[in-house]
Parts: structure tokens; sequence; C-alpha cells
């Protein structure tokens, strides 16, 4: 089964508002992170943030980690029609890691004008 | 994407034979990883690579074997193409998932008849 788990596995909101995505994992780690994918391309590297940190903000992004509750929030605040895309969170293993990350199933955010 | 380039783009190939997809970094990266993308599975890690000749399977590896005898090379082989093995590859690198997110290729769609 896979390490980490989006939740919802699909989001669709208004232009404006904000989207938070949920990803939940088993096994302790090193750090998360956070990737974006539009429609036939590849994945994009958004925030990483370390299993000693909680909160982290890039621009528009807001990623929070809980490592006692193994799970971390995505939030774009002021959503637009561009940040339509499949948001995936991914794991790097504190233990037999080996330098891999495991991917979740991802989380498809539809932005309507 | 920079610094990544994968080939074909595109194939479709029939049952029973050998296909090669090629990865090619100008990051000097020491970590290259092969995923596959399946609907409702995510990524899931084929093959990975910590170095010239040191690969590694990763949790999806049947059917399929890799080689890097360049840091700027790794190449996947669909040893006998089944049907299964229809989807859409990306090759990955990293200088270290410890401080360091993927960058990924734009992928290859493969499709086996």
């Amino acid at each position: 089964s896979q390490q980490g788990e989006e939740d919802p596995q699909a989001l669709s909101i208004q232009e404006g508002e904000n989207a938070t995505m949920n990803c939940s994992y088993k096994t302790s780690i090193n750090n998360l992170q956070w990737y974006r994918q539009n429609s036939g391309r590849g994945l994009v590297h958004l925030i990483l943030i370390r299993s000693n940190e909680r909160e982290k903000h890039s621009g528009r992004l807001r990623v929070t980690l809980d490592t006692s509750k193994k799970s971390s929030s995505l939030l774009i605040t002021a959503s637009r029609a561009a940040d339509t895309a499949s948001y995936f969170c991914a794991t790097d293993l504190l233990t037999g890691g080996g330098n891999k990350l495991t991917f979740g199933t991802g989380t498809q955010l539809k932005v309507e004008l | 994407d920079a610094g990544i380039t994968q080939s074909p783009r595109h194939k479709v190939t029939e049952t029973g034979t050998p296909v090669t997809l090629r990865c090619h970094q100008t990051e000097n990266h020491r970590y290259m990883y092969w995923y596959r993308q399946d609907p409702g599975h995510g990524l899931r890690l084929i093959h990975y690579s910590y170095g010239v000749k040191d690969t590694d399977k990763g949790e999806v590896s049947d059917g399929y074997s890799v080689s890097r005898s360049k840091t700027e090379d790794f190449l996947l082989t669909l040893e006998s193409a089944t049907s299964s093995q229809t989807s859409v590859y990306f090759c990955a690198i990293s200088g270290g998932t410890g401080r360091y997110g993927y960058t990924f290729g734009s992928g290859t769609r493969l499709t086996v008849v």
C-alpha cells in the first residue's frame, strides 16, 4: 500500500478561494515534499519540509507537518485557474529510504473561473 | 524540463518486443530514477541508480532492467513488452533526497499493443 495517501482525491473550487489538501503517511520520515503535475507533464517540485519543521511557506503555498499524526497539509491561498493540476505528496523515509521518494496517489484540483 | 530529457516522448510497440527508454541529464546528479504512472496508482518506482553501474530495484521491477554506464544516462529496458506495461514512464534526478527534491523529465507514453 502507498506510504502517502492524499485526501481528498478530487477538489473543485472557485478562483480566489483557498484550497487545502492533506497527506497521511505510515512510517517515520526525514522530510515530506509536495509536487504539482499539470496534465500530460512531468511533476514539478513545490516545497520540502523537514521532520523537525512544523510549517513552511513559499509564495501562496503553506505546508504544515504534524509528525505525531503522520500527516501534512498543503494550502494554496487565493487560487487561480492556473493552479488547476494534480498535487502529490512524497516522503523521504527515515530508515531504508535510500535517497528515493515514495509518492501518494494525488489530489486533482480544479479551479474554476 | 531543464537539465533532463527523456526519449522517445511517445512509443507504440508490439507485445513481446524489447523496448528501451532513455533518460539523459546535464546536472551531474548522482541519483536517477525510473517511475511509472498509472491511474489509481500514483507513481511507482521501477528502478533507481545511486551512481555509475550502481542500481537497485524498486517496488515494480519485474519485467524491467536498467543500465547506467555514464553519469548522464540511465536506460530502462522492457525485456519483452506486455500490455500491462502500457503506462507513462517518468525519469527523475536528484542530488540527494535528504536536502533536495526531484527534477522530473517530461515523460514517455508507452503503448503496448
